[in-house]
């Protein structure tokens, strides 16, 4: 089946630093992936749709200057947190949709993230 | 907008114990209905979806019927297995024109016992 990963699966870094995650489809071309944001007990709420070579498209309430969003290729999209604090502190999970199969989504793993 | 409800866990059932976990959902136009299911440590998979009114989607004993006069999707399976322990994600998608962005539920916890 089709493979989606993410990379780091855990990650801690320092208020006011950098981080960027990687979502990559291993076996798939994907035109379109997800970033969702998942809290304790709460459902999965969707930030933002990339589109291969093109800026992404980001909800209400979700800053596009926070929360950089890079699809470079059809195998990889990027979610930069930028000057991190704690309040993002989360589970960051991507999806991809493979290319002319709109409507199908395969999920990656998530990336823990805790800003101390 | 679009969103989906489902029943707060978490559900423990004994093995081959009878499964149902509600979802609801209110939706403008015609949504496609999902069920995502997580297991300990792993990434969402589908497990079963419908596209219209009236479609039973199933898979691995699970079955959800789309019901739309009632906007219901629960999902039911007839006899659990501790292998099914896991969460459960019901998830709606919009009308194409959302690029098919997912709307999940909060997820129900399921645990069964031996």
């Amino acid at each position: 089946g089709a493979v989606v990963s993410q990379h780091p699966s855990r990650v801690i870094c320092k208020s006011g630093t950098s981080v960027k995650i990687e979502c990559r489809s291993l076996d798939f071309q994907a035109t379109t992936m997800f970033w969702y944001r998942q809290f304790p007990k709460k459902s999965l709420m969707l930030m933002a749709t990339s589109n291969e070579g093109s800026k992404a498209t980001y909800e209400q309430g979700v800053e596009k200057d926070k929360f950089l969003i890079n699809h470079a290729s059809l195998t990889l999209s990027t979610l930069t947190v930028t000057s991190a604090h704690p309040e993002d502190s989360s589970f960051y999970i991507c999806s991809a949709s493979p290319q002319g199969r709109a409507g199908v989504q395969y999920f990656g793993p998530g990336t823990r993230l805790l800003v101390l | 907008g679009d969103s989906v409800t489902q029943m707060e866990g978490p559900v423990t059932l004994s093995e081959e114990a009878f499964l149902t976990i509600n979802c609801t959902y209110t939706a403008t136009g015609y949504p496609s209905l999902f069920w995502y299911v997580q297991y300990p440590g792993e990434g969402l998979q589908l497990l079963l979806k419908a596209t219209k009114a009236d479609d039973k989607g199933s898979n691995k004993g699970f079955e959800a019927t789309y019901r739309k006069e009632t906007t219901s999707f629960h999902l039911e399976k007839g006899s659990v297995q501790v292998s099914d322990s896991a969460v459960y994600f019901c998830a709606l998608s919009p009308d194409s024109n959302s690029g098919y962005a997912l709307n999940f539920g909060k997820g129900t916890s399921l645990l069964v016992t031996p």
